[in-house]
């Protein structure tokens, strides 16, 4: 079945820094690859997703890139800011299949 | 629209008791996974419901079940309680699936099994 790898487990960075969150999945048949945010307490939302027929996306500070030959995809976040420092998680499956979540990272944001 | 609740948001129980959580999606949403979360394993899928049916299914043992009904709502239910199954249990719901959808999640339930 699909297996997802997440890293790095922590990430420390100073504000205005870049931050960068790498996946790795296993099944060269997943098609969708959605990113998670999960601050302290509180449930898990959508940040950015990206579909294998695209290579990458951006959405302001959030871009995400894809690379199907690696199979691996990674989550640029620019800029940041205290407000980003929460846990990461990404995502992978194909058409009927169940998604498949990292174990997260998590980014924690200095002023 | 209300987001997705679940209730209750948190339980204690004994090693060998059993347990059902409950979910309520986003109305019009008619499918539900639910996951457990604990600390360095990320979520865990357990299983996906849509229309009555379960469609997936996670690698957890048989003690964890579930069911939907034809409102959506679902409940989730986990027999012999093992110190093991304390986690952070969320549901999540989508239109119509959990893949090429964005999935929206409930608060969660944390149990804590002594």
């Amino acid at each position: 079945g699909e297996n997802v790898e997440q890293h790095p487990s922590t990430l420390s960075v100073q504000e205005g820094d870049s931050a960068v969150i790498k996946c790795t999945y296993s099944d060269s048949a997943s098609n969708y690859f959605p990113w998670y945010k999960q601050e302290l307490g509180k449930r898990p939302q959508l940040i950015i997703d990206i579909r294998s027929n695209v290579g990458e996306k951006k959405d302001q500070r959030i871009a995400v890139t894809l690379n199907k030959t690696a199979k691996h995809f990674s989550l640029h976040i620019t800029e940041t800011q205290p407000e980003d420092s929460a846990v990461y998680f990404c995502a992978a499956s194909k058409d009927t299949d169940k998604l498949i979540f990292g174990t997260g990272t998590r980014l924690q944001v200095f002023p | 629209k209300a987001g997705v609740t679940q209730t209750p948001r948190y339980l204690i129980k004994t090693r060998g008791q059993q347990v059902t959580l409950s979910c309520s999606p986003i109305s019009g949403h008619r499918s539900v996974s639910w996951y457990q979360q604990t600390p360095g394993q990320g979520l865990q899928f357990l299983f996906e419901y849509f229309s009555e049916t379960q469609r997936n299914k996670g690698n957890f043992p048989g003690r964890f079940s579930g069911r939907q009904f034809s409102n959506s709502r679902s409940e989730m239910n986990v027999s012999t309680l093992e110190l093991g199954d304390s986690a952070l249990y969320l549901c999540a719901s989508s239109l119509l699936a959990p893949w090429g959808e964005t999935q929206y999640f409930g608060p969660g339930t944390r149990l804590l099994v002594l």
